[in-house]
């Protein structure tokens, strides 16, 4: 079956404590993203993408790393979560950029960081 | 500024259409029309798209005006399970998608 997978789905910890969120697509997609979702302010991207080794900032990427070392993997790292990055993280994957390329979303991670 | 506006939220009885605006009045000629919903804390949903012609899947239909400053995404015979948050989206071809806070439908019983 054709998904975009993210663990852990919840987590909780404590400020300053390095955490990673795992991203994996089983489509052989080149372009994967990330966004985070907060009341009121909607899906806002993180950092995105294009393939293996290419990366860009998104419209918040402040306080979050990303790597894609692998095509089917596209880990999100909070090297110092602080509460202000509580909130609801969606990961995303399209075959390309392209106007006609849908994105296909993870399940979501809730994180709480206190 | 947004380029898109979408009702904050709208009602449906179930069995009925359900049509569900999106104004995208300074909509260029490459941009396309996108349509996503989010179902209470899951991760969107692809629904549809489209570029000039009115466009219609096994989900839903778009119907895109004829100047394209305006579109309606049709839920034929909206269920229960149909309710979510909608997303219209306007986008150029290579752009990142920018979701707005969309049109939260309510289908009632």
């Amino acid at each position: 079956e054709a998904q975009v997978t993210q663990n852990p789905r919840y987590l909780i910890t404590v400020t300053g404590k390095k955490l990673t969120v795992t991203c994996s697509q089983n489509m052989n997609h080149e372009y994967m993203s990330w966004y985070r979702q907060d009341p009121g302010l909607g899906l806002r991207q993180i950092y995105y993408s294009m393939n293996v080794e290419v990366t860009d900032k998104g419209d918040v990427p402040e306080g979050y790393k990303v790597s894609r070392k692998e095509k089917r993997n596209f880990p999100l790292i909070l090297e110092s979560p602080s509460p202000n990055q509580t909130s609801l993280y969606f990961c995303a994957s399209s075959l390309g950029q392209g106007a006609t390329y849908e994105q296909y979303f993870g399940p979501g991670t809730r994180l709480t960081v206190t | 500024d947004a380029k898109t506006t979408q009702p904050t939220s709208m009602d449906c009885a179930e069995g009925r259409a359900a049509n569900l605006p999106c104004n995208h009045s300074t909509i260029s000629g490459n941009e396309y029309v996108y349509w996503y919903r989010q179902i209470h804390s899951q991760g969107p949903q692809y629904i549809i798209h489209g570029l000039k012609n009115n466009e219609t899947n096994e989900m839903a239909s778009l119907i895109i005006t004829e100047d394209r400053k305006s579109s309606t995404l049709i839920l034929p015979h909206a269920t229960l399970r149909d309710t979510a948050v909608y997303y219209c989206i306007v986008r150029l071809l290579g752009q990142n998608f920018v979701f707005g806070p969309g049109t939260r439908l309510s289908v009632l019983p």
